[in-house]
């Protein structure tokens, strides 16, 4: 168990819908990364917090978007969902501002029908 | 273009074998990271080499980076089962627009006994 908890594992919706995906960091932790993981693009960066504040922009579509909360926690909105979007996300965390030693969460299985 | 490639993208080997996962990169960086994920599963970090030179090693996985050839190799030793997985190496990337952590394509390791 890393630490790192992604809430829900499994989520189904349909086109056209909107998702939050709920991510709880290390104890300590305060950076926050999102990837998504799709079988044609692969693991792709998302976006990174730190202590409440953006600090990188991956390729993260328009219709997504991120924040971080004075608690730490972060949630990853997901919206107008395509069945393109249907994929693993994972968060990741660590204690440091830049990268360095990320713990990943067991990511939420996005299923867009 | 920022890229990370390794290879081979599948690799089966038979056990008490050697070999090699090869990670190359596009623009310079650092920071260097290798991963295992287990199907299904969620990421976990392996390695993380910070400078040029860098050598880790844990138990039969041994991770090197030389920046300045942009090459980072994750050398199996003696494998055994227990090493099937898919193992992605990761760079950060520091541009003027904030850092950009580029994942690459995977290598699916199959241990053959």
């Amino acid at each position: 168990d890393s630490g790192v908890t992604q809430t829900p594992k499994h989520l189904i919706t349909a086109t056209g819908q909107r998702v939050t995906l709920r991510c709880s960091p290390r104890s300590g932790d305060l950076s926050v990364y999102w990837y998504q993981q799709s079988l044609d693009q692969g693991l792709q960066f998302l976006i990174h917090y730190y202590n409440g504040e953006e600090r990188a922009k991956g390729n993260i579509l328009e219709r997504f978007s991120a924040q971080q909360f004075p608690d730490l926690h972060s949630e990853l909105n997901l919206s107008s969902l395509e069945l393109g979007d249907s994929a693993l996300y994972f968060c990741a965390s660590s204690v440091e501002r830049g990268y360095t030693e990320a713990f990943f969460g067991q990511g939420t299985r996005l299923t867009v029908v | 273009e920022l890229k990370v490639e390794q290879n081979p993208l599948f690799l089966s080997m038979q056990e008490g074998k050697n070999y090699t996962i090869y990670c190359n990169y596009s623009t310079t960086s650092d920071r260097l990271y290798w991963y295992r994920q287990d199907p299904g599963k969620s990421l976990e970090s392996l390695f993380v080499l910070l400078s040029n030179g860098a050598v880790k090693q844990e138990g039969r996985l041994m991770a090197s980076l030389d920046t300045k050839a942009r090459l980072s190799t994750l050398h199996i030793t003696a494998a055994v089962h227990d090493l099937s997985a898919t193992y992605f190496c990761a760079v950060d990337f520091f541009l003027n627009t904030g850092n950009q952590f580029y994942f690459g394509t995977g290598t699916s390791l199959t241990v053959i006994p």
